[in-house]
């Protein structure tokens, strides 16, 4: 069965400055798909980034990028220039390439603190 | 932008009463999922539902659960018989999946739902 760790449960950041959130995977598939989800205080989950793993090329939106080690099976997001509003609960996610997509499996999450 | 509303926020229930949450997923969504967070633990898949059918559940999906999709906006979760182990946050979440490329989830904000 696939899982996914995430072994900082909370961390903190200076605005403006750069952090990098760690994940670990473990599947046996070749083929699969992995997400960040961002979620802020008593508010819904959205999707930060997302990586497909036959693509080699880290994926980038804005601020925000990847580091995806297919080998090591690591995938952690970096992100940049940290705002005030990228404070929130962090969940690193895993799905299957195919028919199980929407079965996505999820890290217990790092909550991030940004410091004025 | 397009959200995945969930009613009610906050729901508190008395062991072994029934209990149904509410979702209204994105208008041209085809695909409905189910989620729940047992505080300070991972976010767990339940239940995914396309086309008036159940197309995949978990091991915690069991006979007390149900889905239903009662008219063609509303995306409903039945508890039957409330146990104390289902307290919990409980999201809702809709996709349409792309043709080539990952499935992405759009989450609700989440029910509470805390037993007594």
């Amino acid at each position: 069965a696939q899982t996914v760790t995430q072994s900082q449960p909370e961390m903190s950041v200076q605005e403006a400055e750069t952090v990098t959130l760690s994940c670990t995977y473990d599947t046996s598939e070749s083929d699969y798909y992995l997400f960040w989800y961002k979620q802020p205080p008593s508010r819904q989950m959205i999707l930060v980034i997302r990586q497909e793993a036959y693509k080699q090329q880290n994926a980038t939106e804005n601020r925000f990028s990847v580091n995806f080690q297919k080998a090591a099976k690591s995938f952690s997001l970096k992100i940049s220039d940290s705002q005030l509003g990228d404070a929130a609960m962090y969940f690193c996610a895993y799905s299957n390439y195919g028919g199980s997509q929407g079965n996505l499996i999820f890290g217990k999450g790092t909550k991030l603190s940004v410091k004025p | 932008e397009p959200e995945v509303t969930q009613t009610p926020s906050h729901q508190v229930t008395q062991m072994g009463q029934e209990v149904i949450l509410r979702c209204v997923p994105i208008s041209n969504h085809l695909y409905f999922y189910w989620y729940r967070q047992i505080l300070g633990q991972k976010v767990e898949f339940l239940v995914s539902f396309y086309n008036n059918e159940i197309s995949e559940k978990s091991e915690i999906f069991d006979d007390q659960f149900s889905v239903e999709r009662p008219d063609g906006s509303n995306f409903t979760l039945k508890i039957r018989s409330t146990k104390l182990e289902d307290s919990a946050m409980y999201f809702c979440a809709s996709s349409y999946p792309p043709r080539t490329g990952a499935n992405v989830l759009t989450f609700g904000a989440g029910s509470r739902l805390t037993v007594l």
